[in-house]
């Protein structure tokens, strides 16, 4: 079973959509959570970072992490075509701290069409 | 806004032929990493490095493999005879200390003919 398991899609929603994103992982340490936005042959751009179980939102963006399910998802209100591009997720485990090494997973490529 | 930057952004070289992949931190920042990714494939982790020396290093890291900070900016890694499956995407993360997450540079394209 892989660490981290992400759809990679694509997804494809209209402009306006509420897009809901969702990683699974297997391994309980992780306990630091993030999103990175990936946009093509560039570097992932860091969008939410959760510690831990709960909710987070930030804009247009909410992140939230089941630790009892292993599950995380990321919800983008209001999409917005230049919301296109692919998201991954990422997870370091509770021992190496929040400077440990990121494990990601596969990625979900997203287009809002107009 | 300070940002990681990566030369070159793209890189050919010939089968065993030595590369060095640059990088120039956000200054201040005191954890560096490496990860590349491979296209279609994940972001895959290869090094960290922390205090001029390394802190993790995954499975892909073998001898082939090392890296520097050979002044107060850039951070380098250097594969030493380059292999077909070395080609991917190179990126350079830096983080600061107390911290939350690492920030990413924009990658090296290294192509291995």
């Amino acid at each position: 079973q892989k660490e981290v398991e992400q759809d990679p899609g694509p997804l494809s929603v209209p402009e306006g959509a509420i897009v809901s994103l969702n990683c699974t992982y297997s391994n309980s340490a992780f306990q630091y959570f993030m999103w990175y936005r990936q946009y093509s042959r560039k570097g992932p751009e860091l969008l939410m970072y959760t510690y831990s179980s709960g909710n987070k939102e930030d804009g247009r963006f909410t992140a939230q992490v089941d630790k009892s399910s292993k599950y995380i998802s990321l919800f983008i209100r209001d999409s917005q075509p230049s919301d296109s591009a692919t998201y991954l997720c990422a997870m370091i485990e509770e021992s190496s701290g929040n400077t440990g090494k990121l494990i990601f997973g596969q990625g979900t490529t997203l287009q809002v069409k107009p | 806004e300070p940002e990681v930057t990566q030369t070159p952004s793209h890189q050919v070289t010939q089968m065993g032929q030595e590369v060095i992949l640059r990088c120039v931190p956000i200054s201040n920042h005191l954890y560096f990493y490496w990860y590349r990714q491979i296209l279609g494939q994940k972001v895959e982790f290869l090094v960290s490095f922390y205090n001029n020396e390394i802190s993790e290093k995954s499975e892909i890291f073998d001898d082939q493999f090392s890296v520097e900070r050979p002044d107060g900016s850039n951070f380098t890694l250097k594969i030493r005879s380059t292999k077909l499956e070395d080609s991917a995407m190179y990126f350079c993360a830096s983080m600061l200390a107390g911290g939350e997450t690492q920030y990413f540079g924009p990658g090296t394209r290294l192509l291995v003919l």
